[in-house]
C-alpha cells in the first residue's frame, strides 16, 4: 500500500530555532500533501495544503511567513517552523493524497521547543 | 456549531460487545467519511471510508451513512482490549480533498 514516510519523528530544541520536517511519499507520486497540527487532546487541524510546483494554500489563521512549505517535488514536502517558541510545540502530521484514494498519513513530528 | 462533531467520550465499553460511534456534519456537500483510529502519540489510521448512504462493513467494523441526516456512524463488533483508542471522524469537504476532523471519541475496551 501508499507509505508516508515523515523525519524527524521528535525534535527537541531551544526558543528561536528554526525546524525543518521532511514528508515522503515512498511508492507513489503525490502533486498534493497536507500539513496538520494537534495539540495534546486536540483533534487534527489543517495548516495547509502544499501543491507540487505551486505556492501552498495556508488555512485562515496559520501565518505562511512562518509555516514555510516546499514542494520541491512530486515525492517530497518540507514544512519548516521558523524561530520557533514554546507554543509551536505540538504534533505535526502529513498525508499525501493519491488520486481516487482516502488521505495516507505519515508517522508524524513530536516538535517540543524549550 | 462545529463542522463535525463526535462525543469525546471516554466510550467505556466491555471485551466482546459492541462500540458504537457517532459523527454530525454540517456540509451538506460533503461528498466522502472517513474512520481513523489513533493511539496515544500516534497518527490517524485509516479504518473505514464510506460514500454512499447505507451500511460498509470490513471485518469487525461497520460504517454507515445517512447523508439526508448528515450523519455517519462506526460500529466495532466484539471489542478487543486492542481497540482501546481514540476514533477520529473526518469528512470530505464538497471542494477540493481537504479533510476536516472531528474531535474524536475516546474507546475504552475493559477486558
Amino acid at each position: 500500500g501508499a507509505v508516508v514516510s515523515q523525519h524527524p519523528s521528535r525534535v527537541i530544541c531551544k526558543s528561536g530555532t528554526s525546524v525543518k520536517i521532511e514528508c515522503r511519499s515512498l511508492d507513489f507520486q503525490a502533486t498534493t500533501m497536507f500539513w496538520y497540527r494537534q495539540f495534546p487532546k486536540q483533534s487534527l487541524m489543517l495548516m495547509a495544503t502544499s501543491n507540487e510546483g505551486s505556492k501552498a494554500t495556508y488555512e485562515q489563521g496559520v501565518e505562511k511567513d512562518k509555516f514555510l512549505i516546499n514542494h520541491a517535488s512530486l515525492t517530497l514536502s518540507t514544512l519548516t517552523v521558523t524561530s520557533a517558541h514554546p507554543e509551536d510545540s505540538s504534533f505535526y502530521i502529513c498525508s499525501a493524497l493519491l488520486t481516487g484514494q482516502p488521505q495516507h498519513f505519515g508517522d508524524g513530528t513530536r516538535l517540543s521547543i524549550l | 456549531q462545529k463542522e463535525v462533531e463526535q462525543n469525546s467520550g471516554p466510550l467505556s465499553v466491555p471485551e466482546g460487545a459492541i462500540a458504537s460511534l457517532n459523527c454530525t456534519y454540517s456540509d451538506r456537500g460533503s461528498q466522502s467519511f472517513f474512520w481513523y483510529r489513533q493511539y496515544s502519540g500516534k497518527s490517524p489510521e485509516l479504518i473505514m471510508s464510506i460514500y454512499s448512504n447505507g451500511d460498509k462493513e470490513d471485518g469487525r467494523f461497520t460504517a454507515q451513512l445517512n447523508k439526508a441526516s448528515q450523519y455517519v456512524s462506526l460500529l466495532i463488533r466484539d471489542s478487543q482490549p486492542s481497540d482501546s483508542a481514540t476514533y477520529l471522524c473526518a469528512v470530505n469537504r464538497a471542494a477540493g480533498n481537504k479533510l476536516t476532523f472531528g474531535g474524536g471519541t475516546r474507546v475504552l475496551v475493559k477486558p
